[in-house]
C-alpha cells in the first residue's frame, strides 16, 4: 500500500531533550516535507526536500533540523525542544509539482 | 506569496442538503489544487486533485470545481450525511503548497 509512515504517533517530551521523528515513503517520490497544524494557525510548513541532499526552510524553520541522505526518508529533528513547539506535526510526500500530496497520520508531540 | 482563504469558517446542514464550499487564492498561476478531509486530531485524507488545466473533478457525491483566472475553487457536497462531518481544507500547489484555514462541517442527523 503506498503511504506515508511517521512515527512516533504520539510523544511526550521535556523540554531541551533532543527528539527526532520519523518519516518514510514507499512511493519512491522526490518531494518531501513537514507542517506543523495549530489551532487558529492552520497547516505551516517547516522544510521542505526537492530530493536526495537538497533541503529549504519553508515558512517556520526556527528551532528544526531536517535530514534527507535517502530518498524514501526525511527525518524532522527537534535538538532542544521548547514547549511552544508543542503541535501536530505532518509529514508529506509528491512527486512532483504536477501531481497530488499524500501525507502521513501525524505526530502529536507535547513539550513539557 | 500565496494566501489561501476558505468560505465559510464553519457550516451546519441537516442530513440531505446539498452544499457548497469556498476556497481562494490570490496568485492564479497554479500547477493543481487539492482538497482534503481531516477529522479531528487525525491525518489530512485527499479527496479530490485538479490539475491546472482542468475544470472539475468528481468522485462520487463530491465535486469539485477550479477556475484559475479569478483564483476560485469550490467543492461541492451532494446529499450530505452525517459522516460527512469533518474540517475540509482546500491547498494549492504552485512552487510550494498553502493551505486555507478549512472549514468546520457539522452534518446532524
Amino acid at each position: 500500500e503506498a503511504q506515508v509512515t511517521q512515527n512516533p504517533r504520539y510523544l511526550i517530551t521535556v523540554t531541551g531533550k533532543k527528539l527526532t521523528v520519523t518519516c518514510s515513503q514507499n512511493m519512491n517520490h522526490e518531494y518531501m516535507s513537514w507542517y506543523r497544524q495549530d489551532p487558529g494557525l492552520g497547516l505551516r510548513q517547516i522544510y521542505y526536500s526537492m530530493n536526495v541532499e537538497v533541503t529549504d526552510k519553508g515558512d517556520v524553520p526556527e528551532g528544526y533540523k531536517v535530514s534527507r541522505k535517502e530518498k524514501r526518508n526525511f527525518p524532522l529533528i527537534l535538538e532542544s525542544p521548547s514547549p511552544n513547539q508543542t503541535s501536530l506535526y505532518f509529514c508529506a510526500s509528491s512527486d512532483g509539482q504536477y501531481y497530488g500530496y499524500t501525507f502521513g497520520s501525524g505526530t502529536r508531540l507535547t513539550v513539557v | 506569496k500565496q494566501e489561501v482563504t476558505q468560505i465559510p469558517a464553519a457550516l451546519s446542514v441537516p442530513e440531505g442538503e446539498n452544499l457548497v464550499l469556498n476556497c481562494s487564492f490570490t496568485d492564479s498561476a497554479i500547477y493543481n489544487l487539492q482538497w482534503f478531509r481531516q477529522d479531528p486530531g487525525k491525518g489530512l485524507t485527499s479527496l479530490l486533485l485538479i490539475q491546472s488545466s482542468q475544470r472539475e473533478q468528481t468522485s462520487g457525491r463530491l465535486n469539485a470545481s477550479l477556475d484559475k483566472s479569478s483564483g476560485r475553487s469550490t467543492l461541492y457536497i451532494a446529499a450530505s450525511q452525517p459522516g460527512d462531518s469533518a474540517t475540509y481544507l482546500c491547498a494549492v500547489i504552485d512552487n510550494d503548497m498553502r493551505f486555507g484555514a478549512g472549514t468546520r462541517l457539522t452534518v446532524k442527523p
